[in-house]
């Protein structure tokens, strides 16, 4: 596609529910992000992917945060058991190369409410 | 443990004003310093320094990295309502990027 896409743009889940997040990069990007960016916050790193094999996953804040990208394209973030600290807007990023030279594209992110 | 401090946290400005963003950075290893403008919530993509002291213009935003002073300053001249926006300074550390908290811009008209 033209640019990343994130779906869904708004997601709003009762505490304890299980939430998935979408994130389609640009076709042929190798390198695939995921951030979370709470209110009045910069983004900051939870994972990154190369082609299928994630590489870090550092940043996941707990055990109930997972990512998957199966076949080196789609990617999903699940967030088991939200809690309302989960609440924030989850940006995906890809790149085209593993080494980041020609820059990182941001898709507009799903913005998580827990209630 | 690696961190990018901006300064300041807000600014607000009449449109024709100029204004100058700072960025601070305590990085062991990077690659390259990035800024991105964020308006609604996907960050776009302004600048990325790699050489210290080598000025990057796009029309009337410039950018430049002082890997002495550990910094890197953001300059947009002739400011219009429309640069209103969130303006991030991120650190490409192989692996990740490491970001500033952001310098939230008003240009009033």
């Amino acid at each position: 596609g033209a640019g990343v896409s994130q779906s869904p743009r708004y997601k709003v889940a009762k505490r304890g529910q299980d939430v998935a997040l979408r994130c389609d990069p640009i076709s042929g990007h190798v390198s695939l992000f995921w951030y979370q960016q709470a209110l009045g916050q910069g983004p900051e790193f939870l994972t990154y992917f190369q082609n299928e094999a994630q590489l870090d996953k550092s940043g996941l804040p707990s055990d109930r945060f997972f990512a998957e990208r199966p076949e080196g394209s789609v990617s999903t973030l699940k967030i088991q058991r939200t809690q309302q600290e989960d609440s924030a807007v989850y940006l995906c990023a890809s790149s085209l190369t593993q080494t980041g030279n020609y820059g990182y594209t941001f898709g507009s992110g799903t913005r998580l409410t827990v209630v | 443990e690696d961190k990018v401090v901006q300064s300041p946290l807000s600014l607000v400005v009449h449109e024709g004003d100029t204004v100058t963003l700072n960025c601070s950075y305590e990085v062991t290893n990077f690659r390259s310093l990035l800024w991105y403008k964020q308006e609604k919530k996907a960050p776009t993509f302004l600048f990325m320094l790699t050489s210290s002291g080598i000025e990057k213009k796009s029309g009337r935003l410039s950018s430049i990295l002082d890997k002495k002073e550990l910094s890197s300053i953001l300059n947009i001249t002739a400011t219009q309502t429309g640069d209103s926006a969130i303006y991030l300074c991120a650190l490409d550390n192989t692996d990740k990027l490491i970001f500033g908290t952001g310098t939230r811009l008003q240009v009033f008209p």
